[in-house]
């Protein structure tokens, strides 16, 4: 099974600030990821597919990249609405695995 | 646009089975793939299972072969999951989605049902 490590498990930071989270595939994916945006109590919500596309109506400041085994996305400058949890999810691999998370918090 | 919604929360006894419906409207439901993910509480999302209800092919975690049962009425539009052998641990929010199918931006999911396990 394909293990996905996402780091930071946490990160503060404040309104405007850039951010970035990782996720290392234990082998190589090729694209076939997707970052995953989820508030507390609710579904998760996708906001980039295919490791670097913008799901329709997420805003631009959301970024995605990376091939392979290492992906990042970026938040270019962070909303008071994107304070979440963000999770990756790689498919390419059985059984699909998520990332184990990271919150994003108010600093 | 697909919409798929869950059924209500359940309050279970530890040994006993739960199961989930999922019924989606809005698109086709014979040929894509229903997925199963849950959340435990304060910790973070697991994919349990997969079926395709047209073939009744299924596809299922190796954490949970032994006790989930996935399966679907197309008569209906209607996934089901079905969790036997209940510990507290199974205490989660189970997600019924469509993830990525048939092309990867097409990504649905349930709101959610809450299964509590407790004696």
């Amino acid at each position: 099974a394909i293990q996905m490590t996402q780091s930071p498990s946490s990160l503060s930071a404040s309104v405007g600030d850039r951010v970035t989270i990782t996720c290392r595939a234990s082998q190589g994916i090729r694209n076939d990821l997707g970052w995953y945006q989820q508030k507390p109590g609710k579904a998760p919500k996708l906001v980039i597919y295919a490791a670097s596309k913008l799901q329709s109506g997420v805003p631009s400041r959301f970024s995605g990249s990376g091939s392979g085994t290492d992906f990042t996305l970026t938040i270019s400058s962070l909303q008071p609405e994107d304070f979440a949890t963000y999770y990756c999810l790689q498919k390419y691999g059985n059984p699909p695995s998520f990332g184990q998370g990271t919150k994003v918090e108010i600093k | 646009q697909v919409q798929l919604l869950q059924s209500g929360a359940e309050v279970k006894k530890p040994g006993s089975s739960v199961k989930v419906s999922c019924k989606a409207s809005g698109g086709s439901f014979r040929t894509f793939g229903i997925s199963w993910v849950r959340q435990a509480p304060g910790r973070g999302l697991e994919w349990m299972g997969r079926i395709i209800p047209t073939r009744g092919v299924t596809n299922t975690a190796p954490k949970f072969q032994d006790r989930v049962s996935l399966t679907a009425d197309e008569s209906t539009a209607t996934a089901y999951m079905e969790l036997r052998g209940l510990i507290s641990d199974d205490t989660a929010l189970y997600f019924c989605a469509r993830l990525g199918e048939p092309l990867p931006d097409e990504d649905y999911w349930g709101q959610g049902t809450l299964v509590t396990v407790s004696s």
